[in-house]
């Protein structure tokens, strides 16, 4: 099964860009997904299919998957991009869903 | 508009049961997977269960196989997580969400909250 691995925590400053990475051998084969959380709300999908951006999230997030890694990209970061950030994936093969371990995004 | 509200939430003594509903409403509920997700206290976001759009194909983390169904009524719009045998770890707030596989979870609720707890 699919182990999703991100770093605990990502810092900068605000007008600046922040990649956050899932890593898993050859995730560059799946569809992974990002969601957002809020302290106290639930999550919020911001890219899907490696870099689809729902209705209503800003252009300033984007993603890519390649390889062993996808990334997550907040370009021009605001004191409200300040959150927890999750990959997920889909496994066809099984049937399951795995998330990463989450990685908070803190803004100086 | 699209939305699904949790319920059935609470306190729970360990080795008990309890119930969640989801209640879903503004889309096509029968053509979607649903899925279950929990988040214990200060930890992240844990899957819990799937079932497909007409309930044929149902799955489970290995941490709730055994003690966890999911099922759904699409005529009424309702998912369903029985949980059995609770354990102080299954202590979280549970989120159901409409789950579209390759294209994300892209409706979510606002949670419910289950402690087991003697």
């Amino acid at each position: 099964s699919y182990v999703l691995t991100q770093p605990p925590s990502v810092s900068v400053a605000p007008g600046q860009t922040a990649r956050i990475t899932c890593g898993e051998n050859n995730i560059g084969s799946k569809s992974v997904h990002w969601y957002q959380q809020r302290p106290g709300q639930a999550p919020v999908l911001v890219i899907y299919f490696d870099s689809g951006r729902p209705s209503g999230i800003p252009e300033r997030f984007s993603g890519s998957n390649s390889g062993n890694t996808a990334t997550l990209t907040i370009s021009r970061v605001e004191a409200g991009d300040e959150a927890d950030y999750y990959c997920q994936v889909w496994d066809s093969d099984s049937g399951h869903r795995v998330f990463g371990g989450g990685t908070q995004l803190t803004v100086l | 508009e699209v939305q699904v509200l949790e319920s059935g939430g609470g306190l729970v003594q360990p080795g008990g049961s309890l119930r969640l509903s989801c209640a879903a409403s503004g889309f096509t509920f029968d053509a979607w997977d649903m899925s279950w997700v929990r988040q214990a206290p200060g930890k992240g976001l844990e899957w819990v269960s799937a079932i497909s759009g007409s309930a044929f194909s149902t799955y489970y983390a290995d941490s709730v196989k055994g003690r966890f169904s999911i099922s759904r009524d699409n005529s009424k719009k309702t998912l369903w997580l029985q949980m059995n045998s609770l354990r102080a770890e299954d202590t979280a707030v549970y989120y159901c969400a409409k789950d579209q596989k390759v294209h994300g979870m892209d409706v979510w609720g606002q949670g419910t909250t289950v402690t087991v707890s003697s």
